[in-house]
C-alpha cells in the first residue's frame, strides 16, 4: 500500500500570505494525485486532480505541482475562506490512499 | 448539476451489518466513466477509501476491509449501496458516497451520514 505524508501537520498564515503544502508518497504515483479542501461539518471538496488540473470552479491562487512521489498545493495569496484542512490522494493499482491532512490555520 | 446523497440507519449494533444507500440525481449512474465509491471518515481523523463500482458491476474494495464488503448498484433506481458486516466501535465514522472521475479523483461527495456503532 502507497502511504502519504503531509507537511506540515499544522500551518498557521495570515491572510494574504502565500501557502506550501507537501504530499509525499512512498513510492512513485506517476501523476495520479489529487487535492482536497475540507471544512468543519462539510464533505471535502476537489481542488486539484492529475497534480496540477484544477476542477471545475476552483479559484486560480489553488495550483498543484509534482510528479513521482513529491507533490506540493500551493495557495498563492489566502483568503478568509482557504483556511480548512487540505488532504492528498493518491490512485494506485486502482487502490485509493489520502494522506493525514495539513491544517492550515490563522496566525 | 449531479448531487449524491446517503440514506440509511445511523445507528447499528455490534456484530450486525451496516448497509448505506447513495441516491444520484441529476445524472444517470449508468454514465460510462465514473467510478461509484464510498469513503469514509473516523471522528476528527481523516479519510479512508472503502471501494467502489463501476456501472458495469466491477467492484475494487480497500483490502484492509475487502472481508466485509460489498458495494452493488441498482441503476433502475440510480443508486448504489454499501454493506459492511461485522461491524465493531471502529467502524464508528461519517461514510461518504463520493463520484470519481479521471481516474484518480472524487469531484462530487454526498454530505456524508454519521453512523455509529454502539449496543
Amino acid at each position: 500500500e502507497i502511504v502519504l505524508t503531509q507537511s506540515p501537520a499544522t500551518l498557521s498564515l495570515s491572510p494574504g500570505e502565500r501557502a506550501t503544502l507537501s504530499c509525499r508518497a512512498s513510492q512513485s504515483v506517476s501523476s495520479y494525485l489529487a487535492w482536497y479542501q475540507q471544512k468543519p461539518g462539510q464533505a471535502p471538496r476537489l481542488l486539484i486532480y492529475d497534480a496540477s488540473n484544477r476542477a471545475t470552479g476552483i479559484p486560480a491562487r489553488f495550483s498543484g505541482s509534482g510528479s513521482g512521489t513529491d507533490f506540493t498545493l500551493t495557495i498563492s495569496s489566502l483568503e478568509p475562506e482557504d483556511f480548512a484542512v487540505y488532504y492528498c490522494q493518491q490512485r494506485s493499482n486502482w487502490l485509493f490512499t489520502f494522506g493525514p491532512g495539513t491544517k492550515v490555520d490563522i496566525k | 448539476q449531479v448531487q449524491l446523497q446517503e440514506s440509511g440507519p445511523g445507528l447499528v449494533k455490534p456484530s450486525q451489518t451496516l448497509s448505506l444507500t447513495c441516491t444520484v440525481s441529476g445524472g444517470s449512474i449508468s454514465s460510462g466513466g465514473y467510478y461509484w465509491s464510498w469513503i469514509r471518515q473516523h471522528p476528527g481523523k481523516g479519510l479512508e477509501w472503502i471501494g467502489y463500482i463501476y456501472y458495469s458491476g466491477s467492484t475494487y474494495y480497500n483490502p484492509s476491509l475487502k472481508s466485509r464488503v460489498t458495494i452493488s448498484v441498482d441503476t433502475s433506481k440510480n443508486q448504489f449501496s454499501l454493506k459492511l458486516s461485522s461491524v465493531t466501535a471502529a467502524d464508528t465514522a461519517v461514510y461518504y458516497c463520493a463520484r470519481g472521475v479521471n481516474e484518480d479523483a472524487f469531484d462530487i461527495w454526498g454530505q456524508g451520514t454519521m453512523v455509529t456503532v454502539s449496543s
